[in-house]
């Protein structure tokens, strides 16, 4: 099975423009999570996604949104984009929610200049 | 809601020791254990889980310890090699079907 992918794999922006990140999960998963990492930082849980459903969000502002689509691909957008933003966004999908190994695809490096 | 803790953030040790890293949770009812290893400029990658039911996993040079009384989980790498250096993540499954992460602790393998 083809692995998680991400696109695109990197992106410069401005501050003030939006941006949209592509997310297909690996065949048969359902379950779509993002995350924000910054240098040296943690995962930071941005939204889990299952059925198409936003199923938990974590402590981001309404500016990080994102949807999951009927084929289980998820797409997620920043608007304002502000110089903090820059991070390297990783999505991750795993089959269900419950027990299941999440695999992460290579990340989108975002820079806002 | 729930909490991870992880410990130490940095941890240094000679080729061929051990390494253990420690993270405790807050929801009793958390019942999904996993480890992630990030290596520089990589995407995390799974290599070790335990569930609930289960106190203890092996893998090779790798295992993960559950006490589910005293709410912490550690991971034990013996016989440390230098590919082993990366960052390691712990996290919980909380009962929203959420992983909840640790701060991850910076692994190095002193040659």
């Amino acid at each position: 099975k083809a692995g998680v992918t991400q696109t695109p794999r990197y992106l410069i922006k401005t501050r003030g423009q939006q941006v949209t990140l592509s997310c297909s999960p690996i065949s048969g998963h359902r379950s779509v999570s993002w995350y924000q990492q910054t240098p040296g930082q943690g995962l930071q849980f941005l939204f889990e996604y299952f059925s198409e459903t936003q199923r938990n969000k974590g402590n981001f502002p309404g500016r990080f949104s994102g949807r999951q689509f009927s084929n289980s691909r998820s797409e997620m957008n920043v608007s304002t984009l502000e110089l903090g933003d820059s991070a390297l966004y990783l999505c991750a999908s795993s089959y269900t929610r419950d027990t299941d190994t999440q695999y992460f695809g290579p990340g989108t490096r975002l820079t806002v200049l | 809601g729930e909490n991870v803790e992880q410990h130490p953030s940095t941890l240094s040790v000679q080729e061929g020791d051990s390494a253990v890293i420690k993270c405790t949770y807050s929801d009793s009812a958390s019942n999904y254990f996993p480890w992630y290893k990030q290596e520089l400029g990589k995407r995390p990658q799974l290599i070790i889980d335990i569930r609930s039911n289960v106190g203890e996993k092996k893998d090779q040079r790798i295992a993960v310890t559950l006490n589910k009384t005293a709410k912490h989980f550690s991971l034990h790498i013996t016989e440390t090699q230098p590919e082993d250096s990366a960052v390691y993540f712990c996290a919980a499954k909380d009962s929203n079907y959420q992983l909840i992460w640790g701060a991850g602790t910076k692994l190095i393998i002193k040659p």
